[in-house]
């Protein structure tokens, strides 16, 4: 099982340009997170879907937007990037959102915007 | 005052020592607590959850105090290979992970 993947695991963007941030994880899990990581800041959440069909806002969804393609695949899009959004980007699963449910975390994105 | 705090560090302490991380927590309602270990340019696995009564993995032990809320994680005989970020990370009602900044962590020979 490769667990989470996400591609790429690199990219660099002008501001204005849009991408699509890709995430899929093969352990039949219900529930996928977006999360950005900046220095001295944390992992913060930007979307979640708790089950396929469902997404929510995390703590800072602003200029994102997410897609839960099927219960596998969970991407997430900057239609219009700007340099506050250059950071690392993790996706994560898990079996559900209830308390005991582990989060597994893909390898990250490392997203410059210039 | 940020949802989940942490002592950034860095913690510098030699090969065999014994070393305590504290993460607080500002949310009385949170309901599950766990430490995440981060290495360098890597994703955040999970070390341990933490649980009420204390729990204990090998030379890891971690601690809930909730009328203080703090949780803690203590690492003693420490290796080389435990250098890392650790990351505490509190659920909270709405069912969403808030994580700490994290402590860095470096074991020296």
């Amino acid at each position: 099982n490769a667990g989470v993947t996400q591609t790429p695991k690199f990219q660099v963007l002008k501001t204005g340009q849009s991408m699509t941030l890709q995430c899929a994880q093969d352990m039949n899990h219900n529930s996928m997170y977006w999360y950005r990581q900046d220095p001295g800041m944390g992992l913060r959440l930007i979307y979640y879907s708790a089950s396929e069909g469902t997404t929510d806002k995390g703590e800072v969804p602003n200029g994102y937007n997410v897609s839960r393609l099927n219960k596998r695949e969970f991407s997430l899009r900057l239609e219009s990037a700007a340099p506050s959004q250059t950071s690392v980007y993790f996706c994560a699963s898990s079996e559900g959102i209830s308390s005991y449910n582990e989060q597994f975390f893909g390898p990250g994105t490392r997203l410059t915007v210039l | 005052r940020k949802e989940v705090e942490q002592d950034p560090g860095p913690f510098n302490v030699p090969e065999g020592a014994t070393v305590a991380f504290n993460c607080t927590y500002s949310n009385s309602a949170s309901q599950s607590f766990f430490w995440y270990r981060q290495d360098c340019r890597k994703e955040p696995k999970l070390l341990m959850s933490v649980y009420s009564s204390g729990n204990e993995d090998g030379r890891f032990t971690a601690q809930l105090n909730r009328a203080s809320q703090y949780i803690s994680l203590l690492i003693r005989d420490s290796k080389l290979s435990d250098s890392a970020t650790y990351l505490c990370a509190v659920l909270g009602s709405a069912r969403q992970l808030t994580f700490g900044s994290g402590t860095q962590l470096t074991v020296l020979p």
